[in-house]
């Protein structure tokens, strides 16, 4: 089945730009999902078809998809990002079809 | 609103069963196709099982032959039933509708609080 990649953490100082990577065979032929789940809260869409932004999601969330590697950017950081973010993607041809990522803990230094 | 609220949890002894529910509002769940996710404490998620539109469904190696999802469109609730618990099923468990723009893709985009399952003797 398909495996997803993510370093188990990232850290970033407040106002910068944080980048977590989803790693997977092609991965830019499929479309990436991405959710941030708070300790103790349930996960929440943060981007969707790569690039695409759900209502209520600052714009300082972006995504892109190529090659091998999705990321997720988060431009000027703030302490309330800190969260752990999983991505996913749809695995249509597979008994398997949903596959998240190990998930990255971001830690606003 | 729309909204997902499960229920259903609890503590329960080694090859003992529970049936989770997933009460759905504002939407329609046969409609739309619908996942059961789960979370070890401190691990990350994990995809249990999922039923599309149509009724087909599909689960997780780590569940398969012990967990049925299904739903009653009477209700419009979605149910998770798991036999022959063990230890390693402990986690919170979700609900999530899956939604999608381009078919061979589909998200999470709403879920619910979940629900805690602890097998323990």
């Amino acid at each position: 089945s398909y495996v997803l990649t993510q370093p188990p953490s990232v850290s970033v100082a407040p106002g910068k730009t944080a980048r977590i990577t989803c790693g997977g065979n092609n991965i830019g032929s499929k479309s990436v999902h991405w959710y941030q789940q708070k300790p103790g809260q349930a996960p929440v869409l943060v981007i969707y078809y790569d690039s695409d932004r759900p209502s209520g999601i600052p714009e300082r969330f972006s995504g892109s998809n190529s090659g091998n590697t999705a990321t997720l950017t988060i431009s000027r950081v703030e302490a309330g990002d800190e969260a752990d973010y999983y991505c996913q993607v749809w695995d249509s041809s597979s008994d398997h079809p949903v596959v998240f990522g190990g998930g990255t803990k971001l830690t606003v230094l | 609103e729309v909204q997902l609220v499960e229920s259903g949890g609890g503590l329960v002894q080694p090859g003992g069963s529970l049936r989770l529910s997933c009460a759905a509002s504002g939407f329609t769940v046969s409609s739309n196709y619908m996942s059961w996710v789960r979370q070890a404490p401190g691990k990350g998620l994990e995809w249990v099982s999922v039923i599309y539109s149509g009724g087909s469904t599909y689960y997780a190696d780590s569940v398969k032959g012990r967990f049925t999802i299904s739903r009653d469109n009477s209700k419009n609730t979605l149910y998770l039933q798991m036999n022959s618990l063990r230890a390693e099923d402990t986690a919170v468990y979700y609900c999530a509708r899956d939604s999608f723009l381009f078919l061979g893709s589909y998200y999470m985009d709403v879920w619910g609080k979940g629900t805690t399952v602890t097998v323990s003797s």
